[in-house]
């Protein structure tokens, strides 16, 4: 069965610093790898996705994401970090019989003026 | 994409009721998925709502606790039953491939026993 892990449960950085999520995933097949945010009181929005082709995968807000098979890796960076990206982030697959998400446990982000 | 339109989007219940939470989706979709999300927790997947055919659960979701409906293409409910204050969560209905390309959330549904 698939699964993800996020290893950090909660990250703190200073406005303006680079940022940098881990995921790691567990797929026997090619992943479909997402990484969602979700904000306080908020449903999930999607910030990017990877299904194949190239590794390095823009998404909305200024967020990337590498794809790294070798290392079963998805891990989200934003170069400059604002004060509205303070959320939670969720790295997510699909597989499955019925291709559901299976999602990591979250890494709450915090960013200090 | 898909557009996902729930309610009620939150609700406090007493104890030993049941709350039924709808999901309406703006195209016709196959496959329809309920998640629970637990105070500070990561999403966790109900079950799996196809049209036609009887829901699909995960391990620790029985259809006596959360039956599921799905009458057409474009809803489906969810129903918390004989609830108690662990059934606190945000419940959230979702859409995805095989049909379309990613995942579309609705806004969930915050559910407080009390």
């Amino acid at each position: 069965a698939q699964s993800v892990t996020q290893p950090d449960i909660h990250i703190t950085v200073s406005e303006g610093a680079s940022l940098e999520l881990r995921c790691n995933y567990s797929y026997g097949a090619t992943p479909y790898l997402f990484w969602y945010v979700q904000s306080p009181g908020q449903g999930l929005q999607l910030l990017l996705k990877y299904f194949s082709g190239d590794t390095l995968v823009q998404g909305i807000k200024g967020f990337e994401a590498e794809f790294k098979r070798s290392q079963s890796s998805f891990n989200l960076r934003k170069p400059s970090v604002h004060w509205s990206d303070a959320a939670e982030y969720f790295c997510a697959v699909i597989g499955g019989s019925a291709r559901q998400l299976t999602f990591g446990s979250g890494t709450q982000l915090t960013v200090l003026p | 994409s898909a557009v996902i339109s729930q309610k009620p989007s939150r609700d406090i219940c007493q104890r030993g009721t049941s709350l039924t939470i709808q999901c309406q989706v703006d195209s016709q979709v196959t496959m329809m998925f309920w998640y629970r999300q637990q105070p500070g927790q990561s999403l966790t997947l109900i079950a799996t709502a196809n049209q036609g055919s009887e829901a699909t659960y995960e391990s620790g979701f029985v259809i006596d606790k959360f039956p599921i409906s799905r009458p057409n293409l474009t809803f489906s409910t969810l129903t918390v039953s004989n609830m108690s204050p662990e059934d606190s969560s945000i419940y959230l209905c979702s859409v995805g491939p095989p049909v379309l390309t990613e995942a579309f959330f609705g806004q969930g549904t915050r559910l407080t026993v009390v």
